[in-house]
């Protein structure tokens, strides 16, 4: 299976303040990488597919890059309502596995 | 826009199953992969299975092989999740979710489904 390794683990952040998070696959998965994100008892949104892709009615501060093993997922300017858990997913390979989560909360 | 819309809460005992349904509203399958994924209380994302609808192809996750059982009603355009020998290991919530362009773009609202003697 592939392992997919997110950091930071949780992070304090501030309204305005520009988010990076990074998310590491144990092997090379090219483009194949998506991002949600989850509030707490809602289910997943996607937010970020083939790596780079917004997903329709995602807000522009949102954005993905990379590709091979090492992927960021940008904040800029981060909302109010962008506080929430966000996982990293592969699709390389079957099973589908996702990162650990990084939780955003207010400093 | 299509939306998931799961069956509700389910209270089971050990060694028992569940049936967990998961029903297309505003749209239907069409050719589209249907992928069951839960998440244990406080914990991250695990990914279960997926079917096929179109093509009947089916794949679970090795863990869940032997007691997992995912099918799927197209012309009712309903999933269906079976898990058999629940232990406490199994409390959880399970999502359905849709997939197109590689993304789960479509989530079901979750089936919070508790094992406890």
């Amino acid at each position: 299976d592939i392992q997919m390794t997110q950091s930071p683990s949780s992070l304090s952040t501030s309204v305005g303040d520009r988010v990076t998070i990074t998310c590491q696959a144990s092997q090379d998965i090219s483009k194949y990488l998506n991002w949600y994100q989850q509030k707490p008892g809602r289910a997943p949104k996607l937010l970020i597919y083939d790596a780079s892709n917004l997903q329709s009615g995602v807000p522009s501060r949102f954005s993905g890059s990379g590709s091979g093993t090492d992927f960021t997922l940008t904040i800029t300017s981060l909302q109010p309502e962008d506080l929430a858990t966000y996982y990293c997913q592969q699709y390389e390979n079957l099973p589908l596995t996702f990162g650990q989560g990084t939780r955003l909360d207010i400093k | 826009q299509i939306q998931l819309v799961q069956s509700g809460a389910e209270v089971r005992r050990p060694g028992s199953s569940v049936n967990v349904s998961c029903k297309a509203s505003g749209g239907t399958f069409s050719s589209h992969t249907i992928t069951w994924v839960r998440q244990a209380p406080g914990q991250g994302l695990e990914w279960m299975g997926r079917i096929i609808p179109i093509l009947g192809t089916i794949n679970h996750a090795q863990k869940f092989l032997g007691r997992l059982t995912i099918t799927a009603d197209r012309s009712t355009s309903t999933a269906y999740m079976e898990m058999s020998s629940l232990t406490s290991e199994d409390t959880a919530v399970y999502y359905c979710a849709r997939v197109r362009r590689n993304g789960l773009d479509v989530w079901g609202q979750g089936t919070t489904v508790i094992v406890s003697s």
